[in-house]
């Protein structure tokens, strides 16, 4: 069956980085994108971006812009999702997802979320 | 960017009941190519979101027949004919009609 599982908990220090793996399985990686949502302690859902998994084109949230980079591995069917400058407000729950373009681009499968704390 | 609006914030309802949610967005969500891009997700309680509905109502495969939504432009419902307790959690909108990707502030379904 399809599925994502994020890579695990992690605590960092204001001004680190964090890198969140999304191993994809049980599809086409290429024929699919992934997108990064994340929601803050007891928030709501925020879009972060989008990648695509056939050629890693990119979209971001433009606030994010220059703090935030998204990739993939092909080759493990894996996405990442990288952000710097961390700063107390990025403390959130990170969830990958697969767009399915046969849904209008719905995000359809979703990981486990990574829970992601900035503290000093 | 476009802004989500939904109510109510939070809904108690008794179990075979209906329940509506109403989700409103700054603009239009009426694609040029004539696709309105409008999301429901349900959020249960410790878990991810997980779909219900793409462009307005379009159930997907597993979600009961007990959820429809509709809508047009700005204004969109998503309606539980017979609540269940299964259907706790709280329910998203999102659209996909411009960049950013954007959500509604969520609705919180209890059972009485």
């Amino acid at each position: 069956q399809v599925q994502l599982v994020q890579s695990g908990t992690e605590v960092k220090k204001p001004g680190a980085s964090v890198k969140v793996s999304c191993k994809t399985s049980g599809y086409t990686f290429t024929s699919y994108g992934i997108t990064w949502v994340r929601q803050a302690p007891g928030q709501g859902l925020e879009w972060m971006g989008w990648i695509s998994g056939y050629n890693g084109d990119t979209s971001y949230l433009q606030r994010l812009q220059g703090r935030v980079t998204m990739t993939t591995d092909t080759s493990t069917s894996t996405a990442y999702m990288e952000l710097r400058s961390l700063r107390s407000d990025d403390t959130a729950i990170y969830y990958c997802a697969r767009v399915n373009d046969f849904l209008a681009d719905a995000f359809d499968i979703w990981g486990q979320g990574t829970m992601v704390t900035v503290s000093s | 960017d476009i802004v989500m609006t939904q109510n109510p914030l939070s809904l108690s309802v008794t179990p075979g009941q209906p329940a509506s949610i109403s989700c409103k967005s700054s603009q239009s969500l009426l694609h040029s190519d004539g696709e309105t891009y409008l999301y429901w997700y349900l959020q249960k309680p410790g878990q991810p979101p997980q779909l219900l509905m793409y462009k307005v109502s379009n159930r997907v495969s597993g979600v009961p027949d007990r959820f429809s939504g509709s809508g047009s432009g700005t204004d969109f419902t998503l309606k539980i004919s017979r609540v269940e307790a299964d259907d706790v959690g709280v329910y998203y909108c999102m659209q996909s009609q411009q960049l950013p990707l954007t959500f509604g502030g969520g609705t919180k379904v209890e059972i009485k």
